[in-house]
């Protein structure tokens, strides 16, 4: 069965800690996304990646940045974490565009 | 302005009856996607579309090219269908995403 799988369920930090969200996936996909959920405001994309080493920064970058080392693995990190970074984090990964995305499980984040 | 648009945001239904969310988008698209989302986070994918219709147990998907538009059926819904459904549409480079609607069948 095809698996993404996300670091954490739930993760308390910091104001001002980095933090590592870390997604692997085991369907050899090219494409993989990062994505914020808010009530009221539905999955916004925050980076994606389509290879290696290649990022693009999707709606709402700011705040975020992401590594791409290995094809499976991508992860978003969060330089400096602040208060209004608490939400629902999903990664996904597909082979195209044409193609259904398959979702982690979240990671749902609270920054105090 | 938001590329996918869904209604209603909020459906409560009773067991049994039958249950239509509509989506509209405004892009030109290379597939639509059906998602649903039960309490806890997880997302799957329950249909894509690029033209026509798909059946799946309870579940019909149509799509409407030249009008921009798709709706999401269940048929004799059950309690157990309740979630929150998502439309997003494939376009370019990217997807879109419509903020959701959540369903809640009471028995």
């Amino acid at each position: 069965d095809v698996k993404v799988t996300q670091s954490s369920r739930y993760l308390v930090k910091r104001t001002g800690e980095k933090v590592f969200l870390e997604c692997v996936q085991d369907m050899d996909h090219e494409n993989m996304f990062w994505y914020r959920q808010d009530p009221g405001l539905g999955l916004r994309l925050i980076y994606f990646s389509y290879d290696v080493k290649m990022k693009e920064k999707g709606d709402i970058p700011e705040g975020y940045s992401v590594s791409r080392e290995k094809k499976e693995r991508f992860s978003l990190i969060l330089e400096s974490a602040s208060t209004n970074q608490t939400s629902m984090y999903l990664c996904a990964s597909t082979n195209s565009n044409n193609q259904p995305q398959h979702f982690g499980d979240g990671t749902r984040l609270s920054i105090l | 302005k938001n590329e996918v648009e869904q209604s209603p945001q909020n459906l409560t239904a009773q067991e049994g009856e039958f249950i239509t969310i509509n989506c509209s988008y405004s892009v030109g698209i290379s597939a639509l996607h059906w998602l649903q989302q039960h309490p806890g986070g997880g997302i799957v994918s329950l249909f894509m579309l690029s033209s026509g219709k798909k059946k799946h147990g309870r579940l019909i998907a149509t799509i409407n090219i030249q009008e921009k538009h798709s709706s999401l059926h269940i048929t004799a819904s059950h309690p157990r269908d309740s979630a929150v459904y998502i439309c997003a549409v494939g376009a370019g480079n990217q997807f879109y995403f419509g903020t959701g609607t959540s369903l809640t069948v009471i028995p």
